[in-house]
């Protein structure tokens, strides 16, 4: 039972290039989840999805788009990245209201 | 949407001492829960308090839940060097805001 998979777990990019984050959960949960981690600001929600086909912005959607393949995926992508996106980006997964959230290992992106 | 202030941002704290978080809102709360995250790691599950001035004890944990759920709290005692990572309350109200998270450092 693998969880919650990113991939991948590191990425260097140059400023302009594009690129998408992998998340995967093999725990057949219905909400899933990106949010953007840096230093002294939390965990802030990029995009969530709810259930399968439904998508929603969070805190901080500028510069993202998402997709919900199917139960299992929900991708991240960066279509024009910045160094203002330089960050750890979790992925996540909810069973459903009031369960804990199960997270990825996180991707280390740097974009210079 | 919901929003939750922690204090504080930092805790620096000697190895045996115990010492408190606090996690606030403006807003009366359905339920809030407790993550922890080891540096470099990913956020892990703690606690989910969901009545009304709930108190739930793990080991050395002791995480409660403002009477009028506004609030919450966790206090730890005898602080271990295992107690280090960032301590993060989250409201679950389907956006799963999340506090900026209390810094925990031990000196031995």
């Amino acid at each position: 039972n693998a969880g919650v998979t990113q991939t991948p777990k590191f990425q260097v990019l140059k400023t302009g290039q594009s690129m998408t984050l992998q998340c995967a959960q093999d725990m057949n949960h219905n909400s899933m989840y990106w949010y953007r981690q840096d230093p002294g600001m939390g965990l802030r929600l990029i995009y969530y999805s709810a259930s399968e086909g439904t998508t929603d912005k969070g805190e901080v959607p500028n510069g993202y788009n998402v997709s919900r393949l199917n139960k299992r995926e929900f991708s991240l992508r960066l279509e024009s990245a910045a160094p203002s996106q330089t960050s750890v980006y979790f992925c996540a997964s909810i069973r459903g209201r009031e369960s804990p959230l199960h997270f990825g290992n996180g991707t280390r992106l740097t974009v210079t | 949407g919901q929003q939750v202030m922690q204090i504080p941002q930092y805790q620096h704290v000697q190895e045996g001492e115990d010492f408190t978080t606090y996690c606030n809102s403006s807003t009366t709360l359905s339920n809030i829960q407790w993550y922890k995250q080891r540096p470099g790691g990913h956020p892990v599950f703690l606690i989910q308090l969901v009545k009304s001035g709930e108190v739930k004890k793990q080991k050395r944990l002791t995480f409660q839940f403002g009477e009028a759920k506004k609030n919450s709290s966790l206090h730890i005692t005898a602080t271990q060097t295992t107690d280090v990572g960032t301590y993060f309350c989250a409201i679950n109200d389907y956006k799963l805001s999340f506090g900026a998270g209390t810094t925990v450092t031990v000196r031995a």
